[in-house]
């Protein structure tokens, strides 16, 4: 019974290089939330996508974050050209219903910009 | 700008202890969860409420939604350690898409 799965757990990137960061979502699940987080802090809303449609990516920034969840493959984060403040770790959460509902989420992303 | 204010956010207790964690906002929702994370994992779901005044019961922990559907309130009932861990509440639109998640509450049971 697979939850969601996130990979890499862990990723290190210098300055100006790109992180794809990918999430499979509960089977059946057809709703995928993007969610960045800060050491010890709560989670920032960043994208929520369903298959092939972005619905809210009110919380990603315009420059250099994009996301997609194509018909095929899993949903990925992608962030161009890194710095130092984007090192977090990213969280993918699945829903079966449009939000808000109950959020499955994926064990993280940590992303480390040197 | 956090629509969702939690506290306290650090609180360090000895075993057996009760405790009182609050979520607090300005806003109102149509729904509100309680989320625990250990560290090194994704958050996982303890409880949703959605009518004001409402109380939840799950075993030691009980969570109350304010009667004006603002604020909530999770009480830990003789801590153990176990229940270690960042709290979170999260609360619900009808007519948005996402939740917003408080600050978060980090909460240490000492053996």
């Amino acid at each position: 019974n697979a939850g969601v799965m996130q990979n890499p757990r862990h990723l290190v990137r210098r300055r100006g290089q790109e992180a794809r960061l990918r999430c499979s979502p509960v089977k059946g699940h057809s709703h995928v939330y993007w969610y960045r987080q800060l050491p010890e802090e709560g989670l920032k809303f960043m994208v929520y996508l369903q298959k092939e449609n972005i619905i809210d990516e009110s919380g990603m920034p315009k420059e250099r974050f994009s996301a997609e969840f194509p018909k095929e493959g899993p949903s990925i984060l992608r962030i161009q050209q890194v710095v130092r403040g984007d090192s977090a770790a990213y969280f993918c959460a699945s829903s079966p219903l449009r939000g808000p509902g109950e959020l499955f989420f994926g064990e993280g992303s940590r992303l480390t910009v040197l | 700008t956090q629509l969702l204010e939690q506290s306290p956010q650090f609180l360090s207790i000895q075993e057996g202890e009760n405790l009182t964690v609050y979520c607090n906002s300005s806003s109102v929702f149509s729904s509100l969860q309680w989320y625990r994370q250990e560290p090194g994992e994704g958050p996982v779901l303890l409880v949703t409420v959605v009518t004001g005044g409402e109380v939840k019961k799950l075993k030691r922990l009980t969570f109350q939604f304010g009667d004006a559907r603002k604020d909530s309130s999770l009480h830990i009932t003789a801590a153990q350690p176990g229940d270690t861990g960042l709290y979170l509440c999260a609360g619900g639109r009808d007519t948005g898409n996402q939740f917003y998640f408080g600050t978060g509450t980090s909460l240490t049971v000492i053996p």
